[in-house]
């Protein structure tokens, strides 16, 4: 599994775009970049994922460069209730399909303020 | 449609007792995996299963074991407790299928005195 770097906070004012990055420069060709973030005191939500096509769903976009070393998750209108630690990983996909386990680093400590 | 359940949500227990943790899946998910987050730290991956066979397990002691029933649902048990032991123990469960998350459940605490 991709060894993933991410900045221990951000500050973010509300209704603006919160932008989080992640390096993940030892990700193999075969792993998927995901992101989960965890609200205070709750189990951790998925929130997207994708292998090499950016992706946008109802919750964010995700944008991958080209040689898959970083990625950047973006809110595109962060709001108080997005407040959370957000981790990015790694993962590979079992036979099957199902998704492999998580290998959650430190995260990124995501303040979004009035 | 419920969700990912465990219970109990909170127990205490004392050092050296044995305790069992249980999850019920999102019906229809037959992917469950536990995972451990001690205070101030990211969780840590324990086991995984899929159609009832271990499919993956994290860096913990065999004080640690699980297992999935027929109809997915689990069972993480812990052996001979220890003080560091104390944390929230979440359960996590996933479709099978190319490129679906996981859908946690809001965890046990334990508490081992």
């Amino acid at each position: 599994d991709a060894k993933t770097t991410q900045p221990p906070s951000m500050d973010c004012a509300e209704g603006r775009a919160a932008n989080l990055p992640c390096n993940h420069s030892t990700i193999s060709g075969n792993e998927y970049v995901y992101w989960y973030r965890q609200i205070h005191s709750q189990g951790p939500q998925y929130i997207i994922h994708g292998l090499k096509n950016n992706e946008t769903n109802e919750m964010a976009s995700l944008i991958i460069t080209e040689d898959r070393k970083s990625s950047t998750l973006i809110l595109p209108h962060a709001t108080l209730r997005d407040t959370a630690v957000y981790y990015c990983q790694g993962v590979i996909m079992n036979y099957g399909g199902s998704q492999g386990n998580l290998i959650f680093g430190k995260g990124t400590k995501l303040s979004v303020k009035p | 449609d419920a969700g990912v359940t465990q219970s109990p949500t909170h127990l205490i227990k004392t050092r050296g007792q044995q305790v069992t943790l249980r999850c019920s899946p999102i019906s229809g998910h037959k992917s469950v995996s536990w995972y451990q987050q001690v205070l101030g730290q990211g969780p840590q991956f324990i086991f995984q299963y899929y159609e009832k066979e271990e499919r993956g397990r994290g860096n913990f002691p065999d004080r640690f074991s699980a297992r999935q029933f027929p109809n997915y649902s689990s069972e993480l048990n812990v052996n001979a407790l220890l003080l560091g032991d104390s944390a929230l123990y979440l359960c996590a469960s996933s479709l099978a299928g190319l490129g679906y998350g996981y859908t946690f459940g809001s965890g046990t605490r334990l508490t081992v005195v």
